[in-house]
């Protein structure tokens, strides 16, 4: 059964800062991965999409690469502001889809 | 506008009090999962559709009953709400189903459910 962890738990950054945040697969039989963005009490939003074939993709501040054979993911944000300030998901899509619990952000001004 | 609708978006009921969350979605995806998302627990899946009178159980189903009878639609019903059930739950759906697709998911904004 696919398991997806995210680390660190929570994240507290200056504004202004690059990050990185960290989503491990445990089965690398995977068709995509799917990052997400979710705002407090709020649905989820996605992010990027990156099929299995691909490295990374890009949408402007933000950066993800896949590599599936070691099962990983990263989302690079570049340059925080206090608007990226949510909770990021990242979901593994193989015979069903599973996700991570979250890495909470929080950009200070 | 492709969209993932929930009701409510909020509800607070009674334990036992029978209720219906609705989902629809207007982009005639085939695939539409329910998931609750717990504190620390992440999101987990409680019922899935495959298609059109096609339901199978998730992770969590107990207590939890669905319906597929039109492609838009998949309400989650609590037949006999219990307060461990009071969670977020979203509703999503894919083109296709996760097995072979390459396509991601689309979420609703969510339904927050509190059971006293």
């Amino acid at each position: 059964k696919q398991e997806v962890t995210q680390i660190p738990a929570a994240l507290s950054v200056p504004e202004g800062e690059n990050l990185v945040l960290n989503c491990s697969f445990t089965d690398s039989a995977i068709y995509n991965l799917q990052w997400f963005r979710q705002d407090p009490g709020k649905g989820l939003t996605s992010l990027l999409l990156i099929q299995s074939s691909q490295r990374e993709q890009t949408s402007g501040r933000l950066n993800a690469s896949l590599d599936k054979s070691s099962g990983r993911s990263t989302l690079y944000i570049a340059a925080s502001q206090p608007g990226d300030s949510a909770t990021y998901l990242c979901a593994v899509r193989g015979n069903d889809m599973r996700f991570g619990a979250g890495t909470r952000l929080t950009v200070k001004p | 506008e492709a969209q993932v609708t929930q009701n409510p978006r909020y509800l607070i009921t009674v334990t036992g009090k029978k209720l219906t969350v609705t989902c629809s979605q207007n982009m005639n995806h085939e695939y539409m999962s329910w998931y609750r998302q717990d504190p620390g627990l992440g999101l987990r899946q409680i019922y899935y559709s495959m298609n059109v009178e096609v339901t199978d159980k998730g992770d969590v189903p107990e207590g939890y009953k669905v319906s597929r009878k039109e492609k838009r639609n998949f309400p989650l019903i609590l037949e006999s709400p219990s307060p461990n059930q009071t969670s977020l739950y979203f509703c999503a759906s894919s083109l296709r189903p996760p097995k072979g697709g390459d396509y991601g998911y689309t979420f609703g904004s969510g339904t927050r459910l509190t059971v006293v």
